[in-house]
């Protein structure tokens, strides 16, 4: 069975810190690597997403990726009270068909 | 507009009652899905669909019934409610872009059934 195995938090971070959020997932077979934020009450949104071992990228936003140890994570730099958040990692087996983990939720305090 | 739209936004329903949860989107892309969110689960997939008139089964079936006759529309039925439906309930496609598998979701629709 496929299992994305986040914390859930919540994470509490003071703003203008790093916020290290990390995902790790069961089968090896996994090809391609999602980021989600979702605010209170709204829907899921893309933030980034990953298919290479390694850093990507985006803004305040690095998203690493270690197949060998399988796991996922995201940083968010400057953290602002406006990434407060749940944080969801959904992984891909080279399908359509995503796997979710049920999210880390993220507090940055001022 | 374009987008993912669904409605509608909130229903309230009782016990045994049919209801049904309408999805669109404009993109035309080939994969649906709808997902329900309650506390402490998560997003569970209940059915997704790869075309028109094609659909699946995900982890949470039972109780619904899906179908595609058109690309744009995934309405979700719940032939006979229960109190166990309630839920916030997310449509979303995905298809040939450049992150091809990344997933749009509508707003949401918040089901509560007495």
């Amino acid at each position: 069975q496929k299992e994305v195995e986040q914390n859930s938090g919540p994470l509490s971070v003071p703003e203008g810190a790093i916020a290290s959020l990390n995902c790790t997932y069961s089968d090896r077979g996994s090809q391609s690597f999602f980021w989600y934020r979702q605010y209170s009450g709204k829907s899921p949104e893309l933030i980034m997403f990953i298919y290479s071992n390694g850093d990507k990228e985006d803004g305040r936003f690095t998203a690493q990726l270690n197949k060998a140890s399988q796991y996922v994570s995201l940083l968010i730099r400057d953290s602002q009270p406006s990434d407060s958040a749940t944080y969801l990692c959904a992984v891909n087996l080279g399908s359509y068909i995503p796997t979710f983990g049920r999210g880390t939720s993220l507090i940055v305090h001022p | 507009d374009a987008g993912i739209t669904q409605s509608p936004r909130y229903k309230i329903t009782e016990t045994g009652r049919q209801v049904t949860l309408m999805c669109h989107q404009t993109w035309s892309h080939s994969y649906m899905f709808w997902y329900r969110q309650d506390l402490g689960h998560g997003l569970r997939l209940i059915y997704y669909s790869a075309a028109a008139d094609i659909t699946d089964k995900g982890e949470v079936p039972d109780g619904y019934v899906v179908s595609r006759s058109k690309t744009e529309n995934f309405p979700l039925t719940l032939e006979s409610a229960t109190r166990s439906q309630t839920s916030v309930y997310f449509c979303a496609s995905s298809g040939e872009t450049a992150s091809g598998e990344t997933q749009y979701f509508g707003p949401g629709t918040r089901l509560l059934v007495l």
